[in-house]
């Protein structure tokens, strides 16, 4: 088990509707990743927040936002659900940002995620 | 950027045989690759990781092996175990991505 916590674990929504995802990072990480991962497939990079402020983005669009506190933790939120949506979505933590050149900072470790369900 | 792939969707062993899940990876440059256990319900799962500086990596019960010449890698899992049934992916990271996974292996172990 790591040490990253999400919640909810479960989340029932209906389109057209905003919804904020929360994490903690394993205790000594300072960056968080956010994935999302629809069913029978691997998880998709979202975005990472290093230092309150985003350190790169995958491919999705500007109404998924985040934000990182002080104390490392960070949500995701996003705005005018639509159906797609509907996925696993997943928090990992890890010791500093990535493309830095240091490899540790590319191990990921993760929550159990949010299931959201978007009707 | 990269992309990592697994050869097969779904593999059935039988309990207390090996397990062999492959991986190939697309970006020669690539220098780090992890591999993920996810069980129903819950998040990837760290497993075990190597360098591409490395051709093989042990760990309790599981081996990775890299061949760089062909960009493809391997985790074997000696003496499968029911607790061993789930998705494994492999992972690498990418210039613009922390890691990218392919879609993953299922593996189903047989009493």
């Amino acid at each position: 088990e790591t040490g990253v916590t999400q919640s909810p674990t479960h989340l029932i929504k209906t389109r057209g509707q905003q919804v904020t995802l929360r994490c903690s990072s394993q205790s000594g990480h300072n960056t968080v990743s956010w994935y999302q991962q629809a069913l029978g497939q691997g998880p998709q990079f979202i975005f990472q927040y290093y230092r309150e402020e985003e350190n790169g983005r995958g491919n999705f669009p500007p109404r998924f936002s985040g934000l990182q506190f002080p104390n490392y933790s960070s949500e995701l939120n996003v705005n005018a659900l639509e159906l797609d949506d509907s996925a696993l979505y997943l928090c990992a933590s890890s010791l500093g940002p990535f493309g830095t050149g240091k490899l540790t900072n590319e191990k990921l470790f993760f929550g159990s995620g949010t299931q959201l369900s978007v009707l | 950027g990269e992309s990592v792939g697994l050869h097969l969707p779904t593999l059935s062993v039988q309990e207390g045989d090996n397990s062999i899940i492959n991986c190939a990876y697309s970006n020669s440059a690539s220098d780090y690759f992890i591999w993920y256990k996810q069980e129903s319900g819950k998040g990837p799962q760290f497993i075990i990781d190597i360098r591409s500086n490395m051709d093989k990596r042990q760990g309790q019960r599981v081996t990775v092996l890299l061949n760089k010449t062909v960009k493809h890698l391997s985790l074997q899992i000696a003496a499968t175990q029911p607790g061993d049934s789930a998705v494994y992916f492999c992972a690498g990271p990418s210039g613009n991505t922390p890691l990218v996974f392919g879609k993953g292996t299922r593996l189903s172990v047989i009493a």
